[in-house]
Order: C-alpha cells, then structure tokens, then sequence
C-alpha cells in the first residue's frame, strides 16, 4: 500500500560530522513534504518542509533534498550536535485541499562525544 | 506565545474502563488534530477539525473513539472502552488553518492494563 518510510531505524555519527537521514514515499501525488525533530517525552517539531515543485531547501544547519524520480526525500544535518539526538519523521501530504499528514516510522539519530 | 497544551500528561487505565483526554491549541488557530502514535511509530492521524466542523475522521475507531471541539477552541478525545492497544501516546496538533505549519502539544501517554 502507499506508506512512507525510513531505510535506517537508528543512526549514529560523530559529534561534528554531518548527519543524512533518508526517506522514501510511495504516492507521486504528493506535493508537500515535511521533517520532524522528536525528542523524548515531547511532540514532534517542525524542523524544514519543501514543496514538490523544489529539490533543494535549506534552513540553518539543516538540508532537504527531494529525488521526485525515485520518489525519495533526505535531511541533512551539517555539523551534528549532541542536542540533534532524537527521533527524526519525514511526513507527506497528498494532493491539494486535503492537508492530511501521513507520517513515516521515523529514524533515530544518536549522537556520540 | 503559548504552545499547544494537554492534559493529562499521562494516564493509566485498566482495559474496558473510560479515558479522557483535554487539548487547548494555540489561540487563534483554527485546525485542530488528534493523532495516536503507537510506540516506535510515526504519529497516525484520528480525527481533525476545523473550527468546530469534522474535516476528516476516516482513522478514528468509531465503535469506542470520540472526539468533540464544541466551541471551536478546546477539544477531548475520549475512549470507551479501552482496549490494550490503544495504549499509545496521543498528540494533539493546532495550525493557523489547513495547511499551515502543524505546532504539536507533548502528548498524554495512556497505559492500559
């Protein structure tokens, strides 16, 4: 069925080096893409969208990268800080009007000293 | 500005009794949502509103789950009767109105026995 989803459940890098997390999506009808930061014991924030009409946004210190082609979504984090540690999702939303956010299974970014 | 608010932040329940949950989203925001997010899982959207109007509840088990936003400004999700998988974080989310940035509240943790 149609779904999002992460390829690497957990993720650990080095203090310093950058971060990518990977996404993949089903449904080419989306046209909005969203990534959030989840930390434990919080609800998920909004760290950067893009729309499908880009393939690149880039916010501070944070990268997303969409391949419409092979229907995969990727964050960047450069220069990865031990506050970046937490659960990362990738959500989708599918068609106009509808607004309706489906939400990967999300991976986990560790980050060692 | 004040975020999204929950309460309880955690609840638990023994199987078949009645639960409740209270979100107050942030003021003047007009879209409401429920998600339930399962351990390990992405948040799943329940139900959402707009002002006071169901806009989609195509998620929300019908049969034990309910959801009101009377005033078009609080809203409670209820269930009963509970059943063990429904032991989940519930998040509540606001946006200024449909397709707007999602601002998520902490959650309320529900444990059911």
């Amino acid at each position: 069925g149609e779904s999002v989803g992460l390829h690497l459940p957990t993720l650990s890098v080095q203090e310093g080096d950058n971060s990518i997390i990977n996404c993949a999506y089903s449904n080419s009808a989306s046209d909005y893409f969203i990534w959030y930061k989840q930390e434990s014991g919080k609800g998920p924030q909004f760290i950067i969208d893009i729309r499908s009409n880009m393939d690149k946004r880039q916010g501070q210190r944070v990268t997303v990268l969409l391949n419409k082609t092979v229907k995969h979504l990727s964050l960047q984090i450069a220069a990865t800080q031990p506050g970046d540690s937490a659960v990362y999702f990738c959500a989708e939303s599918r068609g106009s009007g509808t607004y309706k956010y489906i939400f990967g299974t999300g991976t986990r970014l560790k980050v060692l000293a | 500005e004040a975020g999204v608010a929950q309460s309880p932040r955690y609840k638990i329940i023994e199987k078949r009794q009645s639960v409740a949950f209270w979100c107050n989203p942030i003021s003047g925001h007009a879209t409401l949502y429920w998600y339930q997010q399962i351990l390990g899982q992405g948040p799943k959207l329940l139900i959402q509103f707009q002002n006071n109007g169901v806009v989609d509840d195509s998620q929300l088990p019908k049969d034990r789950f309910s959801a009101e936003r009377l005033k078009g400004v609080d809203s409670t999700l209820k269930i009963q009767p509970a059943k063990l998988e429904d032991s989940a974080v519930y998040l509540c989310a606001s946006s200024l109105d449909r397709g707007n940035e999602q601002f998520f509240g902490p959650g309320t943790r529900l444990t059911v026995l």
